[in-house]
């Protein structure tokens, strides 16, 4: 069965800096895999999610993610993050035939002024 | 377009009490999830409905919980009783295609208290 790691629960980053959120994944062949984002009080929201083609997906808010299979990674990265993205990020991985999403235990990042 | 629209936002009540919970899904949405999500953790999957019908219930304990979805728009939940280890958000998540990898929307939740 397939099973997501997010080996972060705490990130914290002054505002402006740059953002790297780590998701690892395990599943045989090649998964489906998200970025969701939860902020205080509301629903998640995708952020992004890859299928299959290009590596690098670009999505949402000024995020992308980068799909490496020898590292089994999935990381989120943003150039530049404003006090606005402070909230929850979930990393999610599907598999074929479960037809089922599931996810990590999450990474809260904390924005510093 | 409205969201997905869950209530109670906040439920609060005694063990071995019942509880419910309904989502309105996105217009037009035929896949309605319902989820459990724990203090620090992600959420994971109770059941999930195409329409009117339950497609996966595997992890929904049917020992306390139950859920419908008649007409297959509008789902409740229920907990009947509930337990102290209940205590946590439900998560409500709408989608326009019938599998899990169509993107998800969801509403706020019900966070329950369970005393």
């Amino acid at each position: 069965a397939q099973s997501v790691t997010q080996p972060d629960i705490h990130i914290t980053v002054s505002e402006g800096a740059s953002l790297e959120l780590r998701c690892n994944y395990s599943y045989g062949a090649t998964p489906y895999l998200f970025w969701y984002v939860q902020s205080p009080g509301q629903g998640l929201q995708l952020l992004l999610k890859y299928f299959s083609g290009d590596t690098l997906v670009q999505g949402i808010k000024g995020f992308e993610a980068e799909f490496k299979r020898s590292q089994s990674s999935f990381n989120l990265r943003k150039p530049s993050v404003h006090w606005s993205d402070a909230a929850e990020y979930f990393c999610a991985v599907g598999a074929g035939r479960d037809d089922k999403i599931i996810f990590g235990k999450g990474t809260r990042l904390h924005i510093l002024p | 377009e409205a969201g997905v629209v869950q209530s109670p936002r906040y439920k609060i009540i005694e063990k071995k009490q019942p509880v419910a919970f309904w989502c309105n899904p996105i217009s037009g949405h035929n896949t309605l999830y319902w989820y459990l999500q724990n203090l620090g953790q992600g959420p994971e999957l109770l059941i999930r409905y195409e329409n009117e019908e339950a497609v996966d219930d595997s992890q929904l304990p049917k020992d306390r919980f139950s859920a419908e979805r008649l007409k297959g728009v509008d789902s409740t939940l229920k907990i009947q009783p509930a337990e102290l280890g209940d205590s946590a958000v439900y998560l409500c998540a709408s989608s326009s295609g019938l599998t899990s990898y169509n993107e998800q929307f969801f509403g706020p939740g019900t966070r329950l208290t369970v005393l």
